[in-house]
């Protein structure tokens, strides 16, 4: 089964310094892995996501996640954190078995509630 | 703008009722999915549809029901037999694929009375 791990409830930063948002997985073959961030009373929006190719991401508002095989790790990045980057951040992962109609089930981490400090 | 609307944005029900949670999209997406959010327990699946008339149950379907008539449509329905509805409910769809991520409505908190 498949399952993702948010080791960190909670994350702070200052203003500026460089961020990261860690998560583990745990999946029976080549993961799709997923990052999104949530703001308070709304839903979930899409950051970015690793399929295959570079082990380094890029995605929305200058964040970037490294893909670590060998450690089973896709943490979140950014080097240099705003005010507003204060959310809580969702890592999932997507089984890699094939279902009938190629759409296969979401695993949620529990979240990473991150404060950035002015 | 195409997105997907989740309404009423919060819903109180009483004890032994049923209420219904509305989910619409127009981004032409064939996969639908219900979400149950509690605090420091991440989003769980409650239902999901990959085409319109099917739908199969999530890891938490118990005292919950959906239906699937339209593609832009996949209301949730919170029956009696859910004995802790309170939480935060989100929708979500994808256009099909593995490598495609889910886009998600802005939820309802369903609380009680």
């Amino acid at each position: 089964a498949q399952s993702v791990a948010q080791p960190e409830d909670q994350v702070n930063v200052a203003e500026g310094n460089p961020l990261t948002v860690k998560c583990t997985y745990s999946v029976s073959g080549n993961p799709y892995l997923f990052w999104y961030v949530q703001y308070p009373n709304r839903g979930l929006q899409f950051l970015l996501k690793y399929i295959t190719g570079d082990n380094l991401v890029k995605g929305s508002y200058g964040f970037e996640a490294e893909f670590n095989k060998s450690q089973t790790s896709f943490h979140l990045k950014k080097p240099s954190a705003l005010v507003s980057d204060s959310a809580l951040y969702f890592c999932a992962v997507r089984d890699p078995v094939i279902s009938n109609f190629g759409n296969e089930k979401l695993t949620f981490g529990t979240g990473t509630r991150l404060t950035i400090i002015p | 703008d195409g997105g997907i609307t989740q309404s009423p944005k919060y819903l109180f029900r009483k004890e032994g009722q049923n209420v219904t949670l509305s989910c619409e999209q127009n981004l032409n997406h064939d996969a639908m999915y219900w979400y149950r959010q509690d605090p420091g327990q991440g989003l769980r699946l409650i239902y999901y549809s990959q085409i319109v008339n099917d739908f199969q149950k999530g890891d938490i379907a118990e005292g919950y029901s959906v239906s699937r008539e339209k593609k832009e449509s996949f209301p949730l329905t919170v029956t009696s037999a859910q004995k802790n509805p309170t939480a935060f409910y989100l929708c979500a769809s994808s256009p099909g694929g593995r490598n495609q991520p889910q886009h998600f409505g802005d939820g309802t908190r369903l609380s009680i009375l």
